[in-house]
């Protein structure tokens, strides 16, 4: 089973700030298959990134998926007052499919 | 508009059973992948399992800690996904999310193993 570690486990940012969020894999994610969610409290995930770099339909461009093998990287160049939330990592390249653990973005 | 709706979900004794269903719509179902996702109140997403579509074999995965225990299965003809859940523990209290094709979620249904 491929384990996802995300870090931080919390950032804490302004609104206008850059925000750089990671996951990192126990062995390599097969064909990046690696998405990435946005989950506010109590609403289900929303998809942002599959394919570890390509953004869902309805995506605005200010978030970005980068990375590759066993490192990937979650980027809001810009956070606006509604980005306040949890993100999580998923890979589905290999079965069992597996979450990282979260990591919350919260306002400073 | 794509809709997965939940339901089954409720109160039941560790060791007891239930049956969630999740039923499809705005979609081709038949073509897609389904998952289940669950949420244990104030935690993280957990995986559950997956069914492919048939025509890519129709393959069903379990995560390790339901495998044995939980069954997925799938009626094309109906457009509804079905988690089958036997031997509950309390530690499968959690919010029950149908999921398909990666983006395309539910509101999701609460199981509550209790007591």
């Amino acid at each position: 089973e491929i384990v996802l570690t995300q870090s931080p486990g919390t950032l804490s940012l302004s609104p206008g700030e850059r925000a750089t969020l990671s996951c990192r894999a126990s062995q390599t994610v097969s064909s990046s298959y690696l998405a990435w969610y946005q989950q506010k409290p109590g609403q289900a995930p929303r998809l942002l990134i599959y394919g570890a770099s390509t953004r869902a339909t309805g995506i605005p461009d200010r978030f970005s998926g980068s990375g590759s093998a066993t490192d990937f990287t979650l980027t809001i160049s810009r956070l606006e007052p509604e980005d306040f939330a949890v993100y999580y990592c998923q890979q589905y390249g290999s079965s069992p499919w597996t979450f990282g653990q979260g990591t919350k973005v919260e306002i400073k | 508009e794509v809709q997965l709706v939940e339901s089954g979900g409720g109160l039941v004794k560790p060791g007891g059973s239930l049956r969630l269903s999740c039923a499809a719509s705005g979609f081709t179902f038949s073509d897609a992948w389904m998952t289940w996702v669950r949420q244990a109140p104030g935690k993280g997403l957990e995986w559950v399992g997956r069914i492919k579509r048939k025509t890519d074999g129709g393959t069903i995965d379990y995560a390790a800690p339901v495998k044995g225990r939980f069954t997925i299965s799938r009626d094309d003809s109906e457009n509804t996904l079905f988690l089958q859940m036997n031997s509950l523990k309390t530690e499968d209290t959690a919010v029950y999310y149908c999921t398909a094709s990666l983006g395309y979620w539910g509101q999701g249904t609460p199981v509550t193993v209790s007591s």
